[in-house]
Protein backbone atom coordinates (compact mmCIF):
# COMPACT_ATOMS: atom_id res chain seq x y z
CA UNK A 1 0.00 0.00 0.00
CA UNK A 2 1.60 3.54 -0.77
CA UNK A 3 1.94 6.02 2.12
CA UNK A 4 3.42 9.35 2.33
CA UNK A 5 5.53 10.36 5.81
CA UNK A 6 6.20 13.76 5.86
CA UNK A 7 8.76 13.93 8.88
CA UNK A 8 9.00 17.20 10.55
CA UNK A 9 5.12 17.98 12.14
CA UNK A 10 6.87 22.07 12.15
CA UNK A 11 9.09 23.85 11.29
CA UNK A 12 10.24 27.06 12.57
CA UNK A 13 12.79 29.48 10.90
CA UNK A 14 13.75 32.85 10.39
CA UNK A 15 13.00 35.14 7.35
CA UNK A 16 15.03 34.98 4.81
CA UNK A 17 16.79 31.70 5.88
CA UNK A 18 16.39 28.78 3.25
CA UNK A 19 14.04 25.73 4.35
CA UNK A 20 13.24 22.12 3.14
CA UNK A 21 10.58 20.34 4.52
CA UNK A 22 10.60 16.50 4.23
CA UNK A 23 8.31 14.16 2.00
CA UNK A 24 8.64 10.69 1.47
CA UNK A 25 6.79 8.66 -0.04
CA UNK A 26 5.81 4.56 -0.13
CA UNK A 27 5.00 2.39 -3.41
CA UNK A 28 6.03 -0.09 -5.95
CA UNK A 29 4.48 1.59 -9.21
CA UNK A 30 5.37 4.60 -10.82
CA UNK A 31 3.63 7.75 -9.18
CA UNK A 32 2.70 11.87 -9.49
CA UNK A 33 3.86 13.62 -6.79
CA UNK A 34 2.49 17.33 -5.23
CA UNK A 35 2.98 19.86 -2.72
CA UNK A 36 -0.05 22.19 -1.67
CA UNK A 37 0.14 24.75 0.63
CA UNK A 38 -2.93 25.84 2.85
CA UNK A 39 -2.78 29.60 4.41
CA UNK A 40 -4.43 30.33 7.64
CA UNK A 41 -8.50 29.63 7.29
CA UNK A 42 -8.68 28.83 2.97
CA UNK A 43 -8.59 26.20 1.14
CA UNK A 44 -5.28 24.03 -0.48
CA UNK A 45 -3.94 25.19 -3.26
CA UNK A 46 -1.21 23.30 -5.52
CA UNK A 47 2.42 24.52 -4.84
CA UNK A 48 3.78 22.44 -7.89
CA UNK A 49 3.73 18.63 -9.18
CA UNK A 50 6.12 16.29 -10.67
CA UNK A 51 4.52 13.95 -13.28
CA UNK A 52 7.31 12.78 -15.49
CA UNK A 53 10.85 14.16 -16.81
CA UNK A 54 12.97 16.67 -14.80
CA UNK A 55 13.04 15.50 -11.61
CA UNK A 56 14.02 19.33 -10.69
CA UNK A 57 10.13 20.78 -10.45
CA UNK A 58 9.60 24.46 -9.55
CA UNK A 59 6.28 26.01 -8.43
CA UNK A 60 4.81 29.13 -7.25
CA UNK A 61 6.24 31.73 -4.59
CA UNK A 62 9.51 30.53 -5.33
CA UNK A 63 9.49 26.97 -4.22
CA UNK A 64 11.10 23.89 -6.10
CA UNK A 65 10.85 19.86 -4.88
CA UNK A 66 13.44 17.44 -6.16
CA UNK A 67 12.47 14.17 -7.18
CA UNK A 68 14.41 11.28 -6.12
CA UNK A 69 13.52 7.66 -7.30
CA UNK A 70 16.34 6.01 -5.47
CA UNK A 71 15.50 7.84 -1.75
CA UNK A 72 11.50 7.98 -2.69
CA UNK A 73 11.41 11.18 -1.27
CA UNK A 74 9.82 14.45 -2.73
CA UNK A 75 11.47 17.53 -0.65
CA UNK A 76 10.36 21.13 -0.71
CA UNK A 77 12.54 23.55 -0.79
CA UNK A 78 13.09 27.88 -0.86
CA UNK A 79 16.39 29.38 -0.80
CA UNK A 80 15.29 32.32 1.21
CA UNK A 81 10.91 32.47 2.78
CA UNK A 82 9.47 35.36 3.95
CA UNK A 83 6.87 36.05 6.59
CA UNK A 84 4.10 35.31 3.99
CA UNK A 85 4.97 31.70 3.72
CA UNK A 86 3.76 31.00 6.69
CA UNK A 87 1.27 28.42 6.31
CA UNK A 88 0.77 24.38 6.42
CA UNK A 89 2.41 22.45 3.91
CA UNK A 90 1.20 18.82 2.29
CA UNK A 91 2.89 16.32 0.22
CA UNK A 92 0.39 14.08 -1.78
CA UNK A 93 0.86 11.05 -4.05
CA UNK A 94 -1.15 9.35 -6.59
CA UNK A 95 -0.48 6.53 -8.40
CA UNK A 96 0.27 6.64 -12.08
CA UNK A 97 -3.14 4.58 -13.56
CA UNK A 98 -6.84 5.42 -13.40
CA UNK A 99 -8.58 5.74 -10.09
CA UNK A 100 -9.90 8.60 -9.32
CA UNK A 101 -9.40 8.01 -5.60
CA UNK A 102 -5.80 6.91 -4.96
CA UNK A 103 -3.81 10.12 -4.20
CA UNK A 104 -2.80 9.89 -0.58
CA UNK A 105 -1.77 13.52 1.66
CA UNK A 106 0.40 13.85 4.13
CA UNK A 107 -0.30 14.72 7.56
CA UNK A 108 1.30 18.37 7.11
CA UNK A 109 4.38 20.46 8.11
CA UNK A 110 3.24 23.90 9.52
CA UNK A 111 5.86 26.43 8.53
CA UNK A 112 6.73 29.15 10.80
CA UNK A 113 8.46 32.23 10.01
CA UNK A 114 10.54 34.30 12.42
CA UNK A 115 10.91 38.09 12.04
CA UNK B 1 -14.21 34.28 -9.94
CA UNK B 2 -15.64 31.74 -7.40
CA UNK B 3 -14.38 28.68 -8.04
CA UNK B 4 -15.22 25.93 -5.70
CA UNK B 5 -17.90 27.34 -3.17
CA UNK B 6 -18.60 25.26 -0.16
CA UNK B 7 -21.92 26.17 1.98
CA UNK B 8 -22.25 26.82 5.41
CA UNK B 9 -18.79 27.52 6.48
CA UNK B 10 -19.40 26.91 10.09
CA UNK B 11 -22.30 24.91 11.68
CA UNK B 12 -22.46 23.01 15.45
CA UNK B 13 -24.76 20.21 15.93
CA UNK B 14 -26.01 18.00 18.50
CA UNK B 15 -25.31 14.64 18.64
CA UNK B 16 -28.11 12.81 16.56
CA UNK B 17 -29.36 15.87 14.41
CA UNK B 18 -28.67 15.95 10.60
CA UNK B 19 -27.24 18.45 7.96
CA UNK B 20 -26.25 18.85 4.55
CA UNK B 21 -22.76 20.42 3.04
CA UNK B 22 -23.12 21.76 -0.33
CA UNK B 23 -20.42 22.60 -2.95
CA UNK B 24 -20.60 23.58 -5.87
CA UNK B 25 -18.00 24.86 -8.64
CA UNK B 26 -18.39 26.94 -11.61
CA UNK B 27 -15.62 25.46 -13.56
CA UNK B 28 -16.98 22.52 -15.26
CA UNK B 29 -14.80 19.93 -13.70
CA UNK B 30 -15.85 16.35 -14.23
CA UNK B 31 -14.23 15.15 -10.53
CA UNK B 32 -15.26 16.31 -7.58
CA UNK B 33 -13.97 15.36 -4.08
CA UNK B 34 -14.61 15.42 -0.15
CA UNK B 35 -12.24 15.41 2.51
CA UNK B 36 -11.66 16.03 6.15
CA UNK B 37 -9.41 17.48 7.86
CA UNK B 38 -8.28 16.69 11.35
CA UNK B 39 -5.06 17.83 13.21
CA UNK B 40 -1.95 15.22 12.50
CA UNK B 41 -4.05 13.32 10.20
CA UNK B 42 -3.56 15.22 6.65
CA UNK B 43 -6.73 14.84 4.68
CA UNK B 44 -9.10 11.85 4.12
CA UNK B 45 -11.05 11.30 1.24
CA UNK B 46 -14.43 10.72 2.40
CA UNK B 47 -16.62 10.46 -0.71
CA UNK B 48 -15.96 11.08 -4.48
CA UNK B 49 -17.78 11.24 -7.65
CA UNK B 50 -16.38 11.13 -11.90
CA UNK B 51 -19.29 12.41 -12.99
CA UNK B 52 -22.92 13.65 -12.77
CA UNK B 53 -25.11 11.08 -11.64
CA UNK B 54 -22.11 9.01 -9.90
CA UNK B 55 -20.56 8.79 -6.66
CA UNK B 56 -18.03 6.39 -4.91
CA UNK B 57 -16.67 5.43 -1.69
CA UNK B 58 -13.18 7.00 -0.13
CA UNK B 59 -11.44 6.30 2.49
CA UNK B 60 -13.73 6.89 5.54
CA UNK B 61 -16.97 6.79 3.67
CA UNK B 62 -18.84 5.49 6.80
CA UNK B 63 -21.41 7.97 8.39
CA UNK B 64 -22.01 9.94 5.40
CA UNK B 65 -23.47 9.84 2.25
CA UNK B 66 -23.29 12.04 -1.13
CA UNK B 67 -25.13 12.83 -4.09
CA UNK B 68 -24.21 14.49 -7.65
CA UNK B 69 -27.34 15.54 -9.13
CA UNK B 70 -26.19 18.51 -11.19
CA UNK B 71 -22.57 18.56 -12.71
CA UNK B 72 -21.51 21.30 -10.73
CA UNK B 73 -23.16 20.51 -7.34
CA UNK B 74 -21.79 17.81 -4.70
CA UNK B 75 -24.01 17.35 -1.37
CA UNK B 76 -22.29 15.68 1.73
CA UNK B 77 -24.59 14.86 4.58
CA UNK B 78 -25.19 13.15 7.59
CA UNK B 79 -27.66 11.79 8.73
CA UNK B 80 -27.20 11.17 12.30
CA UNK B 81 -24.00 13.03 13.69
CA UNK B 82 -21.80 12.34 16.22
CA UNK B 83 -18.68 13.98 18.18
CA UNK B 84 -16.50 11.59 15.98
CA UNK B 85 -17.76 13.93 12.97
CA UNK B 86 -16.02 16.66 14.58
CA UNK B 87 -13.88 17.92 11.68
CA UNK B 88 -12.81 20.69 8.99
CA UNK B 89 -15.14 19.70 5.52
CA UNK B 90 -13.18 20.04 2.46
CA UNK B 91 -14.46 19.75 -1.07
CA UNK B 92 -12.18 19.41 -4.09
CA UNK B 93 -12.63 19.48 -7.96
CA UNK B 94 -10.31 18.59 -10.66
CA UNK B 95 -10.87 18.65 -14.50
CA UNK B 96 -8.70 15.14 -14.84
CA UNK B 97 -8.32 12.22 -13.11
CA UNK B 98 -5.75 12.97 -10.35
CA UNK B 99 -4.32 9.95 -10.46
CA UNK B 100 -4.17 8.56 -14.21
CA UNK B 101 -3.65 12.29 -15.29
CA UNK B 102 -2.11 13.78 -12.56
CA UNK B 103 -4.96 16.01 -12.65
CA UNK B 104 -4.64 19.28 -9.63
CA UNK B 105 -7.22 19.66 -7.54
CA UNK B 106 -9.09 22.87 -6.58
CA UNK B 107 -10.39 23.73 -2.95
CA UNK B 108 -13.19 25.04 -0.89
CA UNK B 109 -12.64 27.15 1.97
CA UNK B 110 -13.59 24.80 4.18
CA UNK B 111 -16.51 24.11 6.32
CA UNK B 112 -16.09 23.91 10.23
CA UNK B 113 -18.59 21.31 11.53
CA UNK B 114 -18.39 20.54 15.56
CA UNK B 115 -21.49 17.77 16.85
CA UNK B 116 -21.64 18.24 20.46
Amino acid sequence: AQSVTQLDSQVPVFEEAPVELRCNYSSSVSVYLFWYVQYPNQGLQLLLKYLSGSTLVKGINGFEAEFNKSQTSFHLRKPSVHISDTAEYFCAVSLGYSSASKIIFGSGTRLSIRP
Amino acid sequence: NAGVTQTPKFRVLKTGQSMTLLCAQDMNHEYMYWYRQDPGMGLRLIHYSVGEGTTAKGEVPDGYNVSRLKKQNFLLGLESAAPSQTSVYFCASSPLAITSRGGELFFGEGSRLTVL
